[in-house]
C-alpha cells in the first residue's frame, strides 16, 4: 500500500522479554518518527531520523530503548527486557523534509502488551 | 520546551450541535499549529493546519484560528455529526532541533450521539 506501515500491530510478551517493532515509512520520505501512546494520554515523541544524519534519541525513556533506520527506509524499534509500563502503542511517522509546516502521515500502530 | 495544553474529555454531544475544543500552545519563536484526528482503528491523519498567525485552517466543516496573542488554536465546527466521534489532537511544529518535530497535546475524546 501507500500509506506507513507497521507490524506487528498487536504484540503481547511476558516482562523481561525484548520486543521488536517494524515500520515501513511511505517511499520517498526521508523523515521518520516514532511516538509512544499510552492508554488515555497523549503522544511521547520518542526518536526521528532524517536521512543520512544523526538521529535525534532525545525522546528515548531509557537505554533499554533504542532504533535503527537503514538509509530512507525500513526502521526497527527495539525494546529490550521489557517493563509493564513499556505497554502502550508506539506509532511511526513520516514526512517530506519540510521544516515547520510539513504533514507527518502515521501508521496504525503496533500496540504492545507486557505481562 | 515548547508545549501543548488542550481540554480534557470526554466531550460528548448531540448530533447537530456546536463542537469547541480549546488548544493553547507555549512555544519560542513562531510554530505551525495542527489537529490532527484518530478515528476508532485507524492511524492518526492530518485534519487541518495554519502556518503563520491569523489564519485559519479548514477542513470537513472543522475550522480553528491561529491566534498568537491568546496563543490558542481551538477547534470548532458548526453541526457535529455521529462520524465525527473519534480522538482530536492539537499539536505545534517545534523547530528545536532544527527539524519539524510534533509536540502533541494529550488528545480529546469527542462522542456524537444521535
Amino acid at each position: 500500500g501507500a500509506g506507513v506501515s507497521q507490524s506487528p500491530s498487536n504484540k503481547v510478551t511476558e516482562k523481561g522479554k525484548d520486543v521488536e517493532l517494524r515500520c515501513d515509512p511511505i517511499s520517498g520520505h526521508t523523515a521518520l518518527y516514532w511516538y509512544r501512546q499510552r492508554l488515555g494520554q497523549g503522544l511521547e515523541f520518542l526518536i526521528y531520523f532524517q536521512g543520512n544524519s544523526a538521529p535525534d534519541k532525545s525522546g528515548l525513556p531509557s537505554d533499554r530503548f533504542s532504533a535503527e533506520r537503514t538509509g530512507e527506509s525500513v526502521s526497527t524499534l527495539t525494546i529490550q527486557r521489557t517493563q509493564q509500563e513499556d505497554s502502550a502503542v508506539y506509532l511511526c511517522a513520516s514526512s517530506l523534509p519540510q521544516r515547520g509546516a510539513g504533514e507527518l502521515f502515521f501508521g496504525e500502530g503496533s500496540r504492545l502488551t507486557v505481562l | 520546551g515548547d508545549s501543548v495544553t488542550q481540554m480534557e474529555g470526554p466531550v460528548t454531544l448531540s448530533e447537530e450541535a456546536f463542537l469547541t475544543i480549546n488548544c493553547t500552545y507555549t512555544a519560542t519563536g513562531y510554530p505551525s499549529l495542527f489537529w490532527y484526528v484518530q478515528y476508532p482503528g485507524e492511524g492518526l491523519q492530518l485534519l487541518l493546519k495554519a502556518t503563520k498567525a491569523d489564519d485559519k485552517g479548514s477542513n470537513k466543516g472543522f475550522e480553528a484560528t491561529y491566534r498568537k496573542e491568546t496563543t490558542s488554536f481551538h477547534l470548532e465546527k458548526g453541526s457535529v455529526q455521529v462520524s465525527d466521534s473519534a480522538v482530536y489532537f492539537c499539536a505545534l511544529s517545534s523547530l528545536e532541533g532544527g527539524y519539524n518535530k510534533l509536540i502533541f497535546g494529550a488528545g480529546t475524546r469527542l462522542a456524537v450521539h444521535p
